[in-house]
This record gives C-alpha cells, structure tokens and sequence, in this order.
C-alpha cells in the first residue's frame, strides 16, 4: 500500500547550519508530493510542493527535488535559522487535490542559537 | 490565507463519556474535510473522509460508531469520541479542502484528548 518514509528525529542543528530530512515513498501511479511544517501549537502548514517528476518545490529557502527513480523527495535547507525548529511531515497524494494525503511519521528539528 | 479552527485544543474527559472536537473553515467552503489521528512520536494516521452532506468514509479498521463524523455544513465538521476510553487518548487534527480555498489544503491546530 501506499505509505512515506522519513528519518527519525529529533534532529538538532546550530543556527546556519546545512538541513536534510530524507523522505522516500511508496504508491502507484505518479503522486504530487509535498512537506508541511507544524510550528508549536499551530497546525500544519503547506512549506512547499511538486506534482511531477524532477519538479523542484521551493519556500522560504526550502527545497526539494521530486525524484521518481529513487521514490524520494528530500527537504533541504542551506542555513537554517531558530525560527525553523518545528515539526516537519512528509506527504504524498495520489489523484485529484481533494484527495487524502499520506503522511510520514514527522522529523522533529531544533535549531539552538 | 485560509484559516481552520478547531476547538477544543484540549480536553480532558472521564472513561465512559463522549466528546465533541469541532472543525470550522472560517473564510471559505470546505466541500471536504479529513480527520487524523495522531499518536506521540508517529504519523498522522486518516480516520474518515467527510463530504458535506453525506456520510463520512472511514479508513479501514476505525470505528464508525465510536467515532462519529457529522459535515452537516460547508463550514463545519465534528467528531465525537462516543465512550471514551484511556486508549482513545490521542491527537486529532482536522483538515479542510475547498475550491473556493484555491483548492488547498488548511490544517486545524488540533485537539489533545485525554481520557481518565
């Protein structure tokens, strides 16, 4: 069935640091692919999307890369800052916007100062 | 942007009593809206799928009568935890998607349920 892989956290990082969350999923068919970002006590919040392979989804200095021959869309950012510690989901959906999403288990990120 | 609220953020309920989690879309039209589950340190699992107006489709092996969908409105979905029990002790968050939305996807900031 249908499911997203992503690396355990937490992950802990100092300010300006280089951020990868590995992501890789599985599904039929050609699903759009996407990271949220849950800050504390707030919901989730789209960070950034890509619908087709080799697509490169980007936001607030954000990036992935839909890559449909190693299943993965991993979240990178160059240098991360304090205000990027949060929860972060990966998801995929297969089929219409409507439709449900599949989500990762959550990489929990600090960023100390 | 498009706002979802979701009430209570937490509740706290005696084993045997139900629960009513409110998801309201407050500045567009939630043709549907999706209800997870979410356990510590895991993913957020989908419970039920509701459309305004019809019954909610519910994921395989979640409880239709313990756990009650109503979409009775574009604007509103609620869940009710009926009987409660210290094993349905969890995070809920809602979801809310809507064409007059841009046809995105808006989160509620979810509900922490504890059953004594």
């Amino acid at each position: 069935g249908d499911s997203v892989t992503q690396m355990e956290g937490p992950v802990t990082l100092s300010e300006e640091a280089f951020l990868t969350i590995n992501c890789t999923y599985t599904a039929t068919g050609y699903p759009s692919l996407f990271w949220y970002v849950q800050y504390p006590g707030e919901g989730l919040q789209l960070l950034l999307k890509a619908t087709k392979a080799d697509d490169k989804g980007s936001n607030k200095g954000f990036e992935a890369t839909y890559r449909k021959e190693t299943t993965s869309f991993h979240l990178e950012k160059g240098s991360v800052q304090v205000s990027d510690s949060a929860v972060y989901f990966c998801a995929h959906r297969r089929g219409a916007a409507g439709n449900k999403l599949t989500f990762g288990g959550g990489t929990r990120v600090l960023v100390k100062p | 942007g498009a706002v979802v609220s979701q009430h209570p953020s937490w509740v706290i309920c005696k084993s045997g009593t139900s629960v009513k989690i409110e998801c309201r879309s407050l500045d567009f039209q939630a043709t549907t809206m999706f209800w997870y589950r979410q356990f510590p340190k895991q993913s957020l699992m989908l419970m039920a799928t509701s459309n305004e107006g019809s019954k909610a489709t519910y994921e395989q092996g979640v409880e239709k009568d313990k756990f009650l969908i109503n979409h009775a409105s574009l604007t509103l979905s609620t869940l009710t935890v009926t009987s409660a029990h210290p094993e349905d002790s969890s995070f809920y968050i809602c979801s809310a998607y809507g064409d007059s939305a841009n046809e995105k996807l808006f989160f509620g900031s979810g509900t922490q349920l504890s059953v004594l």
